[in-house]
């Protein structure tokens, strides 16, 4: 697509529950990462995606969090037994890479996850 | 483990003011890049420079990378009140794969 497309937009699940957030990054981008966002924050790594290597999982807080690319394109984040502290916005980014180089990131709009 | 700082955290300025944010990493990076994410919107890529001290140009803006690469600045003559957002700088991350860390940002509030 044009963009990079993120559902559901917002989110409410109650605390204990799992949710699953996906993301639909741009056509031909090989690169996709996830970040989180909390409130007034910065953005907080969580994995990436490239091509058909191994994703890099080193920025997810907990064994409850999860992901997967299927087919190199479409992106599902999971969260198991949701926390109240998972409370944030999760944003979605695709971009190209040329050699050593990461080109600038399209992020999707986000999604917005309220766990009460 | 690496960081990525910028300075100031928040600036008010009235509108027509400059108004410059700093980046500065504790490692050298390849490359920098900079993002303006608007209240409730998400963050848009600028630019991304890559030569020591390098400068670009974006109408208002200019974008200046360190001689050691360590560091960068974000400048807005003229500050208008569409610069209202935040100001995210980002780098590749040190552990030889893809990632990018990002800065906490520089919130910039413009009063008419």
């Amino acid at each position: 697509g044009a963009g990079v497309s993120q559902s559901p937009s917002n989110k409410v699940t109650e605390k204990g529950k799992d949710v699953e957030l996906r993301c639909d990054p741009i056509s031909g981008h090989t690169a996709l990462y996830w970040y989180r966002q909390s409130l007034g924050q910065g953005l907080e790594f969580l994995i990436y995606f490239q091509g058909n290597s191994a994703p890099d999982k080193s920025g997810l807080p907990s064994d409850r969090f999860s992901a997967e690319r299927t087919g190199g394109s479409v992106s599902t984040l999971t969260i198991q037994r949701t926390q109240q502290e998972d409370s944030a916005v999760y944003l979605c980014a695709s971009s190209t890479q040329g050699g050593r180089l990461i080109y600038g990131y399209t992020f999707g709009s986000g999604t917005r996850l309220t766990v009460v | 483990g690496q960081q990525v700082m910028q300075i100031p955290q928040y600036q008010h300025v009235q509108e027509g003011e400059d108004f410059t944010t700093y980046c500065n990493s504790s490692t050298t990076l390849s490359n920098i890049q900079w993002y303006k994410q608007r209240p409730g919107g998400h963050p848009v890529f600028l630019i991304q420079l890559v030569k020591s001290g390098e400068v670009k140009k974006q109408k208002r803006l200019t974008f200046q990378f360190g001689e050691a690469k360590k560091n960068s600045s974000l400048h807005i003559t003229a500050t208008q009140t569409t610069d209202v957002g935040t100001y995210f700088c980002a780098g590749p991350g040190n552990t030889g794969g893809f990632k990018t860390i990002f800065g906490a940002g520089t919130r910039l509030f413009v009063k008419a």
